[in-house]
């Protein structure tokens, strides 16, 4: 079935440092994929995304990749800070059948030490 | 996001209870989904409704149930078929265009008493 993984599932960056997480998944009929951050006891807030015929974006210090061959598609903080620390959440929306569900990685938590 | 109330947002469950949990949206959304969150977990997902009067299963049905009688609002149920129902939900909506990201409430926070 659709299946989206993330990894790492835990990851530490001092302040100042890059940071990448990456997503794989599973339908290739995929054609939207956003990301979420999740700090402690709130809700998943949409922080950017990227269409299936766009390559890469960027927003400030943040920036997502997409490699629609290889099915993967990663994210990118740059100059970390501490307010950074949170979870995130990649997710792949497919388009066949109709759905508008939408298949979620299992997480990363992102530590900024300062 | 502003535009989708839950509520409440702490609720306590008694044995053999079955309690309703509120999901209102005023973003004019067709699409609308429950998640189940554990501590330190990822988004589970219960239900989901893509237009009013429809709704499908998600990953982990069994022991909720929901209903769509208005577009603005999907609220979840959690029978006592459901053995353990501490956690965090998740309501969320989203449109139903390309490229349409979810919006998420605030979430409530179920416990067993």
């Amino acid at each position: 079935g659709e299946n989206v993984e993330q990894h790492p599932s835990t990851l530490s960056v001092q302040e100042g440092d890059s940071a990448v997480i990456k997503c794989t998944y599973s339908d290739s009929a995929s054609n939207y994929f956003p990301w979420y951050k999740q700090e402690l006891g709130k809700r998943p807030q949409l922080i950017i995304d990227i269409r299936s015929n766009v390559g890469e974006k960027k927003d400030q210090r943040i920036a997502v990749t997409l490699n629609k061959t290889a099915k993967h598609f990663s994210l990118h903080i740059t100059e970390t800070q501490p307010e950074d620390s949170a979870v995130y959440f990649c997710a792949a929306r497919p388009s066949t059948s109709g759905t508008y569900k939408y298949i979620f990685g299992t997480g990363t938590r992102l530590k900024v030490l300062a | 996001d502003g535009g989708i109330t839950q509520s409440p947002k702490y609720l306590f469950r008694k044995e053999g209870q079955n309690v309703t949990l509120s999901c209102e949206q005023n973003l004019n959304h067709d699409a609308m989904y429950w998640y189940r969150q554990d501590p330190g977990q990822g988004l589970r997902l219960i239900y989901y409704s893509q237009i009013v009067n429809d709704f499908q299963k998600g990953d982990i049905a069994e022991g909720y149930s929901v209903s769509r009688e208005k577009k603005e609002s999907f609220p979840l149920t959690v029978t006592s078929a459901q053995k353990n129902p501490t956690a965090f939900y998740l309501c969320a909506s989203s449109g139903t265009g390309l490229s349409q990201p979810q919006h998420f409430g605030d979430g409530t926070r179920l416990s067993i008493l």
